[in-house]
Parts: structure tokens; sequence; C-alpha cells
């Protein structure tokens, strides 16, 4: 089974404060991907990767950065912590969709729940 | 432009219903990947169906049935039967084949099935 894992469930963070919220995935996947939910917006892609050290920006990167140096590991990083990056964050992986076919569904992990005072 | 619409925010039914969850989706592509998903309340995104564009089968599993229609761009998914587990926020999203490694998610109906 595919497991994709976030280091915390719960995080409650102050205003300016830097924030990593660390995802790692155990099935040697190509993409790996972090998403925000909010209530009535559904999920929104931050930023994604294809590879080791690679990222693409998604909808809303605005107020977040990344970094990929393990191919298994995908940190968000929130450098200067805002009231309005309270959210539920999701990690998701899979495999390179070319490689693959092109129908692979997202692998997600548990979400975490960041509140941000 | 791409898009997914799920015009129900919540829908309410008591055990033993039929429920019919809404999916209408935009795309300029000519093949495409639709997907359902499942988000219970522990939060995790539960994988449920994929379909491709050129298949305009209908598919059940269980209680549960997709309706792909590509005359109305409509991925409608009913649950037959319904049970308090079913609860939960239901997401149907799209893939377009320039760009198979990003979905495009709608914004979620939750369901509350009641005893």
């Amino acid at each position: 089974d595919v497991k994709v894992t976030q280091s915390s469930r719960y995080l409650v963070k102050r205003t300016g404060e830097k924030v990593f919220l660390e995802c790692v995935q155990d099935m040697d996947h190509e993409n790996m991907f972090w998403y925000r939910q909010d209530p009535g917006l559904g999920l929104r892609l931050i930023y994604f990767s294809y590879d080791v050290k690679m990222k693409e920006k998604g909808d809303i990167p605005e107020g977040y950065s990344v970094s990929r140096e393990k191919k298994e590991r995908f940190s968000l990083i929130l450098e200067s912590a805002s009231t309005n990056q309270t959210s539920m964050y999701l990690c998701a992986s899979t495999p390179r969709g070319r490689l693959a076919g092109g129908n692979n569904e997202q692998f997600f992990g548990p979400g975490t729940r960041l509140t941000v005072l | 432009a791409q898009k997914v619409t799920q015009a129900q925010t919540e829908i309410s039914v008591v055990e033993k219903e039929d429920v019919t969850l809404d999916c209408v989706y935009e795309t300029r592509d000519t093949t495409y990947y639709l997907f359902w998903y499942k988000q219970p309340p522990s939060g995790e995104l539960v994988f449920l169906i994929r379909r491709n564009s050129f298949d305009e089968q209908n598919e059940i599993s269980g209680r549960y049935s997709w309706n792909f229609q590509k005359s109305t761009s409509s991925f409608n998914f009913t649950i037959t039967a319904s049970q308090v587990v079913d609860s939960a926020v239901y997401f149907c999203a799209l893939s377009e084949a320039h760009n198979t490694d990003k979905l495009i998610f709608g914004t979620g109906t939750r369901l509350q099935v009641f005893p």
C-alpha cells in the first residue's frame, strides 16, 4: 500500500513564525503536491514537484516555498506565517503521468490542520 | 479553461435513501480523466474511481455507481441505500491529457447520512 505521511496532524503557530510542514511517501513516486483546503474553496494547489530539486508553482504559491532534497520528502515552508494561512494542508504523491499512462490517481496524506494566531 | 463544478455544497439524507452527487466539468482537451475522492472525518482523501474521456460506460461498484455523460459534461456519483459510514466530503476532479500530473478539484459536497 502506498503511504503518504505528514509530520503533524495539528499545528498551532504564531504570526511571523517560520513553519515547516513535512511530507514523506514510501512508493518512489516522482510527483509530489501540496494543497490547501478551505471551506467552500475545495483543494487548491500551492506547489508541486516532478523530481528532486524541481518545483513548480501551483495556483496559490504566494507566501509559500517548498523544498525537495530527496525523492521521498517534500517540504512546505511558510517563511513568515500569517493568519490567512490558517488552513488544512494536504500532501499527495503520484507516479509521473506520462510514464504511467497518464491517468494516475493521487495518493493523499492525512493532512495537517494549521492554525496561525 | 478547465473547471470542475460541484453545485451541491451539502446534502443530508436518512439512512437507506439513495443520493446523487453532481459533478460538471469544463475542458478544451478531447482526452481527459475524471476522478471521485472521498474525504471522511479523519481527513485523508480516498480514491474512489477514475474514468477516461473515451469510456462512457457507467460503472457500478457495490452501492456506488457513476454516470458519465460527455454530452452534458457531467460525471455524477450515486450512492444506493446510503449508510452512516458514507458521511464524508466528496470531491470530483479532472486532469487533462496535456498535463496529466495535475488535478483540478471541485469545491466538494458534504454528505451527511443520519440514522
